[in-house]
């Protein structure tokens, strides 16, 4: 199974802050690569898909971006609503697998 | 628009199995994919499998396979999900997920299983 190597597992930022977060793959996954947004007692929502596509109607502070087998997601000016678990996602093969999230709280 | 909505929360006692169902509507679900997943509060999310409707062929992550069984009924254009021999180690939320494979737009709200005797 590819395995999806996520950090930071937390992190703490202020509003207007730019916060990045990473994933490595552990083999080759091309750009099958997506974002999501996890809120408290919500499901998942599709931030970005192909590595670096924003989905409709996410604000364009929203980037991803890859190097190599790192993937990133750039959230730039921050705001409270940003707050939650950002989880990567791997599609290149099954099983479809995880990084183990990322939890950003807005000070 | 597509809604998926998925069945009330669930306590079983271990050893019992449990059906959890997805109702879709405002898409064709005869012609798609249904995946489902697993996430343990505060944990990683899983890929438990994916069901294609309109033959009911399936794909499962090995780990889920003889826990968890993926059916279709296309006449209400719902999925089931069937998970047998619980334990508490199946205690989670359970989400389905339009799709089999490409990123997933549409999710059902999540289902929390809670097993305890």
């Amino acid at each position: 199974d590819i395995q999806m190597t996520q950090s930071p597992s937390s992190m703490s930022a202020s509003l207007g802050d730019t916060v990045t977060i990473t994933c490595l793959a552990s083999q080759d996954i091309g750009n099958y690569l997506s974002w999501y947004q996890q809120k408290p007692g919500k499901s998942p929502k599709l931030m970005i898909y192909g590595a670096t596509n924003l989905e409709d109607g996410v604000p364009s502070r929203f980037s991803g971006s890859r190097s190599g087998s790192d993937y990133s997601l750039t959230i730039n000016s921050l705001g409270y609503d940003d707050e939650g678990i950002y989880h990567c996602h791997q599609y290149y093969e099954y099983p479809l697998t995880f990084g183990s999230g990322t939890k950003l709280e807005i000070k | 628009q597509v809604k998926l909505q998925q069945s009330g929360a669930e306590l079983v006692k271990p050893g019992a199995s449990v059906k959890l169902s997805c109702k879709t509507s405002g898409y064709t679900f005869s012609t798609s994919y249904m995946s489902w997943f697993k996430q343990i509060p505060g944990q990683s999310i899983e890929w438990i499998g994916m069901i294609y409707a309109g033959d009911g062929g399936t794909g499962y992550n090995q780990k889920f396979k003889g826990k968890a069984t993926l059916t279709v009924d296309t006449s209400s254009s719902t999925a089931y999900m069937d998970l047998s021999s619980l334990t508490t180690e199946d205690s989670a939320v359970y989400f389905c997920a339009e799709g089999g494979r490409a990123p997933f737009d549409y999710w059902g709200q999540g289902v929390m299983v809670t097993v305890s005797s």
